[in-house]
């Protein structure tokens, strides 16, 4: 069955700092890979995903994510965060063949100390 | 373009009554999906439509929950009765299609509070 592990559940870094979130992914074949974030009260916004090609995937707001295919890992990393990248992250995974489902992960949220 | 629509924000109700909460996804998106995120979870998909026809509901607890998309735009999903375990934000997403490139766009979701 497919499966998305974050192992991080809160991640605290202070502003300016850079951050890693983690993610691992058990499927049958390497799959779609997404990562969503959420704030308080709001939807899902995509950040960033992973196809095919170049592993290491550049999004939006500064984000990107490096897919490890001997890893199964698809980690999400920012060089400098600022206060109001605090949220929850969420990794996806998604099949390649014709469907659409995504499998969420349980989330890390993110505290940015000033 | 505008985005996902779902209404109410926020609901509260006693366990055994019933809700429904409404999703109006992006103009032109044939793919909706309703998933359930309970509180310290990732989202979980209840049942995705492709237009108005029932792609997959392995999820969806049939007793009590059941989902409509009748002229393949807006859909309902509605509990009855709840349980004190359907305490959960309740998100709608749409996508152009069911191949597995294009994103899921989401609501901002209802909350909804079983007392």
């Amino acid at each position: 069955a497919q499966s998305v592990t974050q192992p991080d559940i809160h991640i605290t870094v202070s502003e300016g700092a850079s951050l890693e979130l983690r993610c691992n992914y058990s499927y049958g074949a390497t799959p779609y890979l997404f990562w969503y974030v959420q704030s308080p009260g709001q939807g899902l916004q995509l950040l960033l995903k992973y196809f095919s090609g170049d592993t290491l995937v550049q999004g939006i707001k500064g984000f990107e994510a490096e897919f490890k295919r001997s890893q199964s890992s698809f980690n999400l990393r920012k060089p400098s965060v600022h206060w109001s990248d605090a949220a929850e992250y969420f990794c996806a995974v998604g099949p390649r063949e014709y469907g659409n489902k995504l499998v969420f992960g349980a989330g890390t949220i993110l505290r940015v100390k000033s | 373009e505008a985005g996902v629509a779902q209404s109410p924000r926020y609901k509260i109700i006693e366990k055994r009554q019933s809700v429904a909460f409404w999703c109006n996804p992006i103009s032109g998106h044939a793919t909706l999906y309703w998933y359930q995120q309970i509180l310290g979870q990732g989202p979980k998909l209840l049942i995705q439509f492709q237009n108005n026809g029932v792609v997959d509901d392995s999820q969806l607890p049939k007793d009590r929950f059941s989902a409509e998309r009748l002229k393949g735009v807006d859909s309902t999903l509605k509990i009855q009765p709840a349980k004190l375990e359907d305490s959960a934000v309740y998100l709608c997403a749409s996508s152009l299609g069911q191949i597995s490139n294009q994103p899921q766009h989401f609501g901002d979701g209802t909350r909804l509070s079983i007392l």
